[in-house]
């Protein structure tokens, strides 16, 4: 399979844990995202990457989410001290910078879901 | 700011019905429009999508075309099959965002769910 792969796809934990979410993307594209998505709503922008460099963050990004890219290929999110109101899907979609002008597609992974007790 | 509003769900419907999800959006400049589906257990996937002005996206059957002057992007198909049960989202992206990000502001997103 040569789509995007997230890890664990759910999760349930305490408040107060740590936890982290990965993202495997197809393997020639250089811009990764996630987006959060709670119950009944579209997905939200949280970041992106292109290569290893994160380029943006979101409003929606706390200082107790964390993002990665280190080598430019697999990202990691992690959320320190969860909190009941992170309880969400976490997306990871990626895509090739060249190609944005002309298609703007993304390709989204399955999803990790976080429950926070 | 920018923001998408897609109709509200669900929406069921019997096979070869006719199909329409309104989406209406805001947004400054001249945005790029989206329809990605998801189908149960995947991921979402871009169903078409249209670049400028009465530009008229289509697959598989769905048709939407870009209205700037009403400011929608209604999804439409002639005959449903059960195999487009699915959630349906309506997305935008900024022109400003063309060499840059792909920052999708996405709708709430509409259930289809098509019986036999």
């Amino acid at each position: 399979d040569t789509g995007v792969s997230q890890n664990p796809r759910h999760k349930i934990t305490k408040r107060g844990q740590n936890v982290t979410f990965r993202c495997d993307p197809i393997s020639e594209h250089n811009r990764l995202y996630w987006y959060r998505q709670t119950l009944g709503q579209g997905p939200e922008f949280l970041t992106y990457f292109q290569n290893e460099a994160q380029l943006e963050k979101s409003r929606l990004l706390s200082d107790r989410f964390s993002a990665e890219r280190p080598k430019g290929s697999f990202s990691t999110l992690e959320i320190q001290r969860t909190e009941q109101g992170d309880s969400a899907m976490y997306l990871c979609a990626s895509s090739l910078a060249k190609l944005a002008p002309r298609t703007g597609e993304l390709f989204f992974g399955e999803g990790s879901r976080l429950t926070v007790l | 700011g920018n923001s998408v509003t897609q109709m509200e769900g669900p929406v069921t419907l019997s096979e070869e019905a006719f199909l329409t999800i309104n989406c209406t959006y805001t947004a400054t400049g001249y945005p790029s429009l989206f329809w990605y589906v998801q189908y149960p257990g995947e991921g979402l996937q871009l169903l078409l999508k249209a670049t400028k002005a009465d530009d008229k996206g289509s697959n598989k059957g769905f048709e939407a075309t870009y209205r700037k002057e009403t400011t929608s992007f209604h999804l439409e198909k002639g005959s449903v099959q059960v195999s487009d049960s699915a959630v349906y989202f309506c997305a935008l992206r900024r022109g400003a965002d063309i060499q840059g990000a792909q920052k999708l502001v996405f709708g709430q997103g509409t259930r289809l769910t098509i019986n036999p």
